[in-house]
């Protein structure tokens, strides 16, 4: 079984830029995380969907940063413009469900570079 | 669960050695509790957790971790531990009938011949 699947693995930009990122979660999984990795921290929840719809997205920095996650499947995060501060790794992971019960399965990240 | 700390930012132990990585958390309600293991260039990989039950919860490669509710611990160990168990390991809480999951910092476990 194919795991959680991100691209780029890396990315390299200047700031003021637009920069979007891309998950394909586990088959039949509903709910699907993007989390944000600063170095030397653990991953921080940016949003959460439990199928197409944006359930809990109160860390997401709206002004800049939005995600879709058309027909409850693939997801896509976009920052614009981005910012010296967001170089970071950003985390996609998915589950059957949403409670925090629940096992994550997470991709091998995007790892951005802001110069 | 309010906050994951993780005690230690890097553990070095030699091969064979035991291991203790702690991990506490803080919370009002009750908790499920996760160890995640991060190799390198890949992603978090569930290593064990306890959601009810037992309160020692073992995963297939020997490592084994205890729920203490009284020390809102959680320290996971392993008595001899092997290089291929280089990685960062995540302590990661999350309340009972909730659907946040707060993660720790991480502990740098790095396993020397």
């Amino acid at each position: 079984e194919a795991g959680v699947v991100q691209s780029p693995r890396y990315k390299i930009i200047e700031k003021k830029q637009p920069v979007a990122f891309w998950c394909n979660p586990i088959s039949g999984h509903n709910t699907l995380y993007w989390y944000l990795q600063n170095l030397g921290q653990g991953p921080e929840l940016l949003i959460r969907y439990e199928n197409e719809e944006a359930v809990d997205d109160s860390q997401l920095p709206k002004d800049r940063f939005s995600a879709e996650r058309l027909k409850g499947v693939d997801s896509t995060l976009k920052i614009q413009p981005a910012e010296l501060g967001d170089s970071a790794v950003y985390l996609c992971a998915s589950s059957l469900g949403g409670g925090a019960g629940n096992e994550q399965f997470f991709g091998p990240g995007t790892r951005l570079t802001v110069l | 669960a309010q906050s994951v700390t993780q005690l230690d930012s890097q553990v070095p132990v030699f091969e064979e050695a035991p291991v203790e990585l702690r991990c506490n958390y803080s919370s009002s309600v009750s908790v499920y509790l996760f160890w995640y293991v991060q190799y390198p260039n890949q992603g978090l990989q569930l290593l064990l957790k306890y959601l009810s039950g037992s309160t020692l919860v073992e995963s297939i490669n020997g490592f084994e971790a205890e729920f203490n509710k009284s020390q809102t611990s959680f320290h996971l160990r392993k008595p001899s531990v092997h290089i291929s168990d280089t990685a960062e390991y995540f302590c990661a809480a999350g309340n009972t009938g909730g659907f946040k999951t707060i993660f720790g910092a991480g502990t740098r476990l790095f396993v020397k011949a």
